[in-house]
């Protein structure tokens, strides 16, 4: 079955412990991309992949990290998590890159930071 | 630049009502795609619809209805008969030559259904 998965899907943490959020799909694609969902702002991209060893930042990457040495794969690093990263997380991919390719969303990681 | 309005925060009806959904959009790009995704309370986000740009007509799915009108810069989303299952946040999202993959989402919509 084609899809993202995302692990843990629930995360408790305390102020300053590092964590990883994996994200993996199995349909080959080459775009991926992580958004956060906070009440009253909807989703918004954090950082994005074009392609093996390519990433950018999106409109609010502060505090993440990303790589993306497989196309498979692509984590989201929290260093240092502080409370005002307690979201909900999605990770998408797409097959390519551009406007005219459907994404795929995985089912969401919710993260608390204390 | 990129932006998505979803004006209605929250709405509450009662089962059996119609309710529309309201989005408005900009971009500067004449080639984009609109979207709507539901998101129950388990959290995972549901595709209902992409439209692109080059297509006005009204779409029809069941129950749901979409209604885009460039002249306006409106995409909204009307459900007929509505039913507690419909309870959800509703998101409105936008993607556009200029910033390809990534979607711009609108707020949100909460849609309480009640019996």
């Amino acid at each position: 079955e084609a899809q993202v998965t995302q692990n843990p899907r629930y995360l408790i943490t305390v102020t300053g412990k590092k964590l990883t959020v994996t994200c993996s799909q199995n349909m080959n694609h080459e775009y991926m991309s992580w958004y956060r969902q906070d009440p009253g702002l909807g989703l918004r991209q954090i950082y994005y992949s074009m392609n093996v060893e390519v990433t950018d930042k999106g409109d609010v990457p502060e505090g993440y990290k990303v790589s993306r040495k497989e196309k498979r794969n692509f984590p989201l690093i929290l260093e240092s998590p502080s409370p005002n990263q307690t979201s909900l997380y999605f990770c998408a991919s797409s097959s390519g890159t551009g406007v005219l390719y459907e994404q795929y969303f995985g089912p969401g990681t919710r993260l608390t930071v204390t | 630049a990129q932006k998505v309005t979803q004006a209605q925060t929250e709405i509450s009806v009662v089962e059996k009502e119609d309710v529309t959904l309201d989005c408005v959009y900009e971009t500067r790009d004449t080639t984009y795609y609109l979207f709507w995704y539901k998101q129950p309370p388990s959290g995972e986000l549901v595709f209902l619809i992409r439209r692109n740009s080059f297509d006005e007509q009204n779409e029809i799915s069941g129950r749901y209805s979409w209604n885009f009108q460039k002249s306006t810069s409106s995409f909204n989303f009307t459900i007929t008969a509505s039913q507690v299952v419909d309870s959800a946040v509703y998101f409105c999202a936008l993607s556009d030559m200029e910033y390809g993959n990534k979607l711009v989402f609108g707020a949100g919509t909460i849609l309480r259904v009640k019996s």
